[in-house]
């Protein structure tokens, strides 16, 4: 089993949807999680980052961790097509570095106008 | 403020060659990662520094190597390429190993 497992899509929405992304992980150490977007021939970027259980709001986006069930969620609200792009989890441990991420393989969005 | 630099952005090489890859963290930044990034594998680790000193490394052969200067500048190199070393290589910088990571666009490797 990966220690992060990501659906990769790709996942196709109509402009103005709820969309949620999702990751799953086995270790139960990992205490930061966080969500890169990566545009097509670029580098990833981070959107949200969120430290132990619990929800954070950023504009349209939502994070959400759940811990007990090792789950963790990225939601977009009111979606747009300049929100296509490749979505990214990540998290680590408390301690480690943030150089050591384990990332997720990343879900493929698209959303169409 | 300038972001990560990587250089080159594109390489073709073939197998059994070697490959230095180059970046420029954003100024002032002394921490340096290297990721591989692949269809199959995603974005796995591969050697992370500060002040010129590896700190962690992750899960790859000793073909495998990275180092960083003086300037935080670092480079990676991969000795007697193979097939599957294709990917494209990214390069994040922070200001400390426990800071936000800000991604370099990347080099794209492909090995014939």
């Amino acid at each position: 089993q990966k220690e992060v497992e990501q659906d990769p899509g790709p996942l196709s929405v109509p402009e103005g949807a709820i969309v949620s992304l999702n990751c799953t992980y086995s270790n139960s150490a990992f205490q930061y999680f966080m969500w890169y977007r990566q545009y097509s021939r670029k580098g990833p970027e981070l959107l949200m980052y969120t430290y132990s259980s619990g929800n954070k709001e950023d504009g349209r986006f939502t994070a959400q961790v759940d811990k007990s069930s090792k789950y963790i969620s990225l939601f977009i609200r009111d979606s747009q097509p300049s929100d296509s792009a490749t979505y990214l989890c990540a998290m680590r441990r408390h301690g480690g570095s943030q150089g050591n991420l384990i990332f997720g393989k990343g879900t493929k969005l698209s959303v169409k106008p | 403020k300038a972001g990560v630099t990587q250089t080159p952005r594109y390489l073709i090489k073939t197998r059994g060659q070697q490959v230095t890859l180059s970046c420029s963290p954003i100024s002032g930044h002394r921490s340096v990662s290297w990721y591989q990034q692949t269809p199959g594998q995603g974005l796995q680790f591969l050697f992370e520094y500060f002040s010129e000193t590896q700190r962690n490394k992750g899960n790859f052969p000793g073909r495998f190597s990275g180092r960083q200067f003086s300037n935080s500048r670092s480079e990676m190199n991969v000795s007697t390429l193979e097939l599957g070393d294709s990917a494209l290589y990214l390069c994040a910088s922070s200001f400390s190993p426990k800071e936000t990571q800000y991604f370099g666009p990347g080099t794209r490797l492909l090995v014939l």
